[in-house]
């Protein structure tokens, strides 16, 4: 069974930096693109950002490029996200995401964890 | 503002058919980026509903159906269960904004009277 549970959501001031962690198991992780989406408090899903199965390639929403940096233990079957320079609108439920192969869409889903970012 | 263009909400009674529309443009789903269609139950994560316009997922319900044309792709959904009753989103890609970027549709709120 396919499970990927995220990690290190918390209440940082804005300005702060926050490193989230995505565990996953029941796959071959190191096979697979890996995503990280967004959901504000009451809005729609955002992507933010995916790492290639080897993490040779990485790519960002414009919304976060040169703040988050996502990165991937294949060793250690995670996925990660630090981000720095944290605003308000960083505020959201952050999913980690497993990419479905070719067609480009999302298999599987953690259930996310909570970034406030409040002063 | 969302690439992908959705309504807001729709509505049926129990046993209808019920349709959701995701909108795009040439760069994205008149491109020919698949859609694919999640659900999202209240309070849990994004669920996979449709991938490749209109292939479903073991274990989704034959129920829910997805097709696309143009620059323009449908959820069906026929013979509305209460359990139906949750957010809809629409995904694809758009060759227009820089990097390899993912969009989503703003979502839509099914509700079942």
């Amino acid at each position: 069974e396919v499970q990927l549970v995220e990690s290190g959501g918390v209440v940082v001031q804005p300005g702060g930096s926050l490193r989230l962690s995505c565990a996953a198991s029941g796959f071959t992780f190191d096979d697979y693109t890996m995503h990280w989406v967004r959901q504000a408090p009451g809005k729609g899903l955002e992507w933010v950002s995916l790492i290639s199965w080897d993490g040779g390639s990485t790519y960002y929403a414009d919304s976060v490029k040169g703040r988050f940096t996502i990165s991937r233990d294949n060793s250690k079957n995670s996925l990660y996200l630090q981000m720095n320079s944290l605003r308000t609108e960083d505020t959201a439920l952050y999913y980690c995401a497993k990419d479905g192969g070719l067609t480009g869409h999302f298999d599987y889903w953690g259930q996310g964890t909570l970034v406030t970012v409040s002063s | 503002q969302s690439v992908l263009t959705q309504p807001p909400s729709v509505s049926g009674a129990p046993g209808q058919r019920v349709t959701i529309s995701c909108t795009g443009s040439s760069s994205n789903i008149g491109a020919g980026y698949d859609v694919h269609w999640y659900q999202q139950l209240p309070g849990t994560a994004p669920k996979l509903l449709i991938y490749g316009n209109s292939n479903r997922p073991s274990g989704v319900p034959d129920r829910f159906s997805g097709s696309k044309s143009g620059t323009s792709a449908s959820l069906a959904i026929t013979g509305l269960q209460a359990e139906d009753e949750a957010d809809y989103y629409c995904q694809s890609y758009d060759s227009s904004l820089s990097g390899s970027n993912v969009v989503f549709g703003g979502g839509t709120k099914l509700t079942v009277l």
